[in-house]
């Protein structure tokens, strides 16, 4: 499974829009862009994942760039219960089961 | 549902003691996995198994065993404690190569 890389951490005032960037620079063909976080000590929380389209649910919108290089997830009107560590993670959908977590982005909004 | 359980929640062990971490989900869910976090970390992968009978290795599985008799079942077993598993434990599940996993709440465990 490609790598991704994530900046260690972010601020977001509440009530804006919170933009959180993945590189996933070696990402092959098959592999989707899967979005996790991680609040206080629970076991995280899957949020959205795509291929190449942008995708968007109740929680967030994920926008992949066209060469699928990058992508951002964006939580469009954070609260202050958004405060997590958000996980990106690019994983094969077609074969290998392992789902590998890296350090993730530990995001704090701010009232 | 319940979703993903694990007992205990807590759980404290001197070293050289063996315990199970118990998983179970009841979702029908061919996929488990065990992760660990240690303190200010992500996760790493340790067993998972694509259905029962079948486990294979993450990235850190030295330490520990895992069997899957059962859908629902996936045990991990701590043979020989050392302080350098202190860690939480996470159990999760989800149906096939394509979806979402599902986390179990943790099991918070200390090696003195």
């Amino acid at each position: 499974d490609a790598k991704t890389t994530q900046p260690p951490s972010m601020d977001c005032a509440e009530g804006r829009a919170a933009n959180l960037p993945c590189n996933h620079s070696t990402i092959s063909g098959n592999e989707y862009v899967y979005w996790y976080r991680q609040i206080h000590s629970q076991g995280p929380q899957y949020i959205i994942h795509g291929l190449k389209n942008n995708e968007t649910n109740e929680m967030a919108s994920l926008i992949i760039t066209e060469d699928r290089k990058s992508s951002t997830l964006i939580l469009p009107h954070a609260t202050l219960r958004d405060t997590a560590v958000y996980y990106c993670i690019v994983r094969d959908n077609t074969g290998g089961f392992k789902t590998i977590f890296g350090a993730g982005t530990r995001l704090f909004v701010k009232a | 549902n319940a979703g993903v359980t694990q007992t205990p929640k807590f759980q404290v062990l001197k070293t050289g003691q063996s315990m199970t971490l118990q998983c179970a989900q009841d979702m029908n869910h061919e996929y488990m996995s065990w992760y660990r976090q240690d303190p200010g970390m992500g996760l790493r992968l340790i067993h998972y198994s694509v259905g029962a009978g079948i486990t294979d290795q993450g990235e850190v599985p030295n330490g520990y065993n895992v069997s899957r008799s059962t859908t629902e079942d996936f045990p991990l077993r701590l043979l020989s404690a050392a302080p350098s598993q202190t860690s939480v434990y996470f159990c999760a599940s989800r149906a096939g190569s394509g979806n979402e996993q599902f986390f179990g709440p943790g099991t918070r465990l200390t090696v003195l």
